[in-house]
C-alpha cells in the first residue's frame, strides 16, 4: 500500500517553462488536493477535487491548472513557471463522509525551483 | 489571508518535559486537526477534534478546543527527542478548503 505518491521529488525549471507534478493515491479517496509550503507561511491550498471530473480553486490557484480524470490521479500543471512558484508542493487525499473530509494523507513533497 | 496562527513559532525543551502549542483560527469549523512534519518530509496526521468536542486524548497527546475563542492547544507530555518536528493545526470550515496554521517548530533536547 503506497499511500500518496508524488513525482518528481525535485525539479529545476527556467522561467516560462511548463511542467506537471504528478500525484497518485491507492486508497480510493474521493478528495484530493494540492498545497504549496513556503517558509513561515504554513501550507496554502492551490486546488482541490472531490471526485473524478470535479475540481475547484483554493486560496492560491493563479498559475496552476488541475484535472481529475480518474479517482487515483490528480496532476498539477504549471503553465508558465515564475520564480514566485519556487516552493515545496504537497499532494494530500482523504475520504469523504457526510460530515465532510477526514484526516489528510500527504505525499512526501515535490521541491520546485524556478530560475 | 485566512491562515491560522500558531504560537509559539519555536519551542525548545528538555526530554521528559511537556510541550504546549496553541492555534488560533478565524472561521467557524467542522473539525480541527493537528499534523506533524519532520524535516524534509510530508505531514502526518496526529489527532482530529470535532467542533462539538472540547478535549481529546491520544497516547501522549492531549488536544483542547474552545470554539468561542476560536482556539486550540496541543499538549505533548513526557516529550522525547523523536518528537522534534514542526506541528501544524488545520481547520476544516466545511467547504473542503482546509486552512493550515503557520506551524510551531519543536526541538526536544536529549
Amino acid at each position: 500500500n503506497a499511500g500518496v505518491t508524488q513525482t518528481p521529488k525535485f525539479q529545476v525549471l527556467k522561467t516560462g517553462q511548463s511542467m506537471t507534478l504528478q500525484c497518485a493515491q491507492d486508497m480510493n479517496h474521493e478528495y484530493m488536493s494540492w498545497y504549496r509550503q513556503d517558509p513561515g507561511m504554513g501550507l496554502r491550498l492551490i486546488h482541490y477535487s472531490v471526485g473524478a471530473g470535479i475540481t475547484d480553486q483554493g486560496e492560491v490557484p493563479n498559475g496552476y491548472n488541475v484535472s481529475r480524470s480518474t479517482t487515483e490521479d490528480f496532476p498539477l500543471r504549471l503553465l508558465s513557471a515564475a520564480p514566485s512558484q519556487t516552493s515545496v508542493y504537497f499532494c494530500a487525499s482523504s475520504y469523504l463522509r457526510a460530515s465532510g473530509t477526514g484526516e489528510l494523507f500527504f505525499g512526501e513533497g515535490s521541491r520546485l525551483t524556478v530560475l | 489571508s485566512q491562515q491560522g496562527e500558531e504560537d509559539p513559532q519555536a519551542l525548545s525543551i528538555q526530554e521528559g518535559e511537556n510541550a504546549t502549542m496553541n492555534c488560533s483560527y478565524k472561521t467557524s469549523i467542522n473539525n480541527l486537526q493537528w499534523y506533524r512534519q519532520n524535516s524534509g518530509r510530508g505531514l502526518v496526521h496526529l489527532i482530529l477534534i470535532r467542533s462539538n468536542e472540547r478535549e481529546k486524548h491520544s497516547g501522549r497527546l492531549r488536544v483542547t478546543l474552545d470554539t468561542s475563542k476560536k482556539s486550540s492547544s496541543l499538549l505533548i507530555t513526557a516529550s522525547r527527542a523523536a518528537d522534534t518536528a514542526s506541528y501544524f493545526c488545520a481547520t476544516d470550515p466545511g467547504t473542503y478548503k482546509y486552512i493550515f496554521g503557520t506551524g510551531t517548530r519543536l526541538k526536544v533536547l536529549a
